[in-house]
């Protein structure tokens, strides 16, 4: 069974602080990994990819990955209200003949001012 | 340069109607994926098209189905509408189709909120 989970949430962060959100998957061989950022009724927008261990920087935001423990998260630096939103992880996992993105179901985040 | 689009934006249909959702992807791009996303859920992988053809497919019953077109627009029909299949439908176009296909970032579309009564 491929899974992505992720915490739910609401996440309450307050504004300037750093968020920190979670993923993890089922499958082991899995080589691309996405972030994306969904507001309420609009459709998802990718942050950030990822594809090999460790982190990768881009503005405020850090991606982290560790393939072993099979956990991925995504930082949040300097937090802005307009950071309020829900966030997406999605991993590219082996299908039977190809590969299919997975998806989390989100963990709500809300910038306190 | 032109984003993904999708129409309609919203539509209400009666249960065991047909819908058609039309997608167009962004420029440059060649092979669109349908998504389903209930409310408070993360999206839910339909199926894909490349060439015209269904390439990959989610667990959707055979009530969902679709067509590409040379232009690589494409289409999603939901036959027999059930309650349950009220959702946000979403498209996403990226560009290349193989053995890691996702790695090619997916743009979205704006949706299409479908409502079942």
């Amino acid at each position: 069974q491929k899974e992505v989970e992720q915490n739910s949430g609401p996440l309450s962060v307050p504004e300037g602080a750093i968020a920190s959100l979670n993923c993890t998957y089922s499958d082991r061989g899995s080589q691309s990994f996405f972030w994306y950022r969904q507001y309420s009724g609009k459709s998802p927008e990718l942050i950030m990819s990822i594809y090999s261990n460790g982190d990768k920087e881009d503005g405020r935001f850090t991606a982290q990955l560790n393939k072993a423990s099979q956990y991925v998260s995504l930082l949040i630096r300097d937090s802005q209200p307009s950071d309020s939103a829900t966030y997406l992880c999605a991993v590219n996992m082996r299908g039977d003949s190809n590969y299919q993105l997975i998806w989390g179901a989100g963990t709500k985040l809300i910038i306190k001012p | 340069d032109a984003g993904v689009t999708q129409s309609p934006t919203h539509l209400i249909k009666t249960r065991g109607q047909q819908v058609t959702l039309r997608c167009s992807p962004k420029s440059g791009h060649d092979t669109v994926s349908w998504y389903q996303q209930a409310l408070g859920q993360g999206p839910q992988f339909i199926f894909q098209y490349y060439e015209e053809e269904e390439r990959q497919r989610g667990n959707f019953p055979d009530r969902f189905s679709g067509h590409q077109f040379p232009n690589y627009s494409s289409e999603l029909n939901v036959n027999a509408l059930l309650l349950g299949d009220s959702a946000l439908y979403l498209c996403a176009s990226s560009y290349g189709q193989g053995v890691r296909v996702y790695d090619s970032p997916l743009h979205f579309g704006n949706g299409t909120r479908l409502t079942v009564t």
